[in-house]
């Protein structure tokens, strides 16, 4: 079956542009998670969604940082006024229920900001 | 402060030569120590979840154990398509959810 879906896969923005990055989980998960990865380290949690309730969002680094799925199903992160230090991969899981502890990843979305 | 650190950072092996992974951790209400493989440019493929001290698991040529305080991936007679970088990362409980903690991974290469 399909698994989870990021799109764009690459993006370049002027500083100080906004972004918007999608993610389509697996069909029927209910957890939804975005995850930040910097060249050679491992990802780091940003912010974590049940359904469409955002239960967790200590993760995201400023106030710049936006995420929503309005619907329980595809997410988006937007990055508001895009920083040279917000140039990352950004990834996105799911998992089935919110007991589940099997998170599956999307490819992710690189980010770089000129 | 939760903390995982993995050990080494690279890896050279030559084919069928076996060696371990180490993955150390500190964590208050872990929920899972995981193991997961990230090739360059995609994203981390679920490779394990162990749960309690004593616990293994064991796929193909990779085999995960747990203790108390560290974790290590085995992998024996190792094949080139093994190389990849293999992250190790703790769960941690969050709004019912189950937010990932990860080390900085090991990158392995397997040569011919």
């Amino acid at each position: 079956g399909a698994g989870v879906s990021q799109s764009p896969r690459y993006k370049v923005a002027k500083r100080g542009q906004d972004v918007a990055l999608r993610c389509d989980p697996i069909s029927g998960h209910v957890s939804l998670f975005w995850y930040q990865q910097a060249l050679g380290q491992g990802p780091e949690f940003l912010t974590y969604f049940q359904n469409e309730a955002q239960l967790d969002k200590s993760g995201l680094p400023s106030d710049r940082f936006f995420a929503e799925r309005p619907e329980g199903s595809v997410s988006t992160l937007k990055i508001q006024r895009t920083q040279q230090e917000d140039s990352a991969v950004y990834l996105c899981a799911s998992s089935l229920q919110a007991s589940s502890d099997t998170q599956y990843f999307g490819p992710g979305t690189r980010l770089t900001v000129l | 402060e939760d903390q995982v650190t993995q050990s080494p950072e690279a890896l050279r092996l030559q084919e069928g030569e076996s060696s371990s992974l180490n993955c150390s951790y500190t964590v208050s209400g872990l929920r899972g120590l995981f193991w997961y493989r990230q090739d360059p440019g995609k994203g981390p493929e679920f490779l394990f979840t162990l749960y309690s001290a004593g616990e293994e698991k064991e796929k193909e040529r990779l085999k995960a154990t747990l203790t108390k305080k560290e974790s290590f991936l085995h992998i024996t007679a190792p094949k080139p398509e093994d190389s990849a970088t293999y992250l190790c990362a703790v769960g941690i409980l969050t709004g019912g959810g189950n937010k990932l903690t990860f080390g900085t991974g090991t990158q392995l290469k397997v040569e011919l």
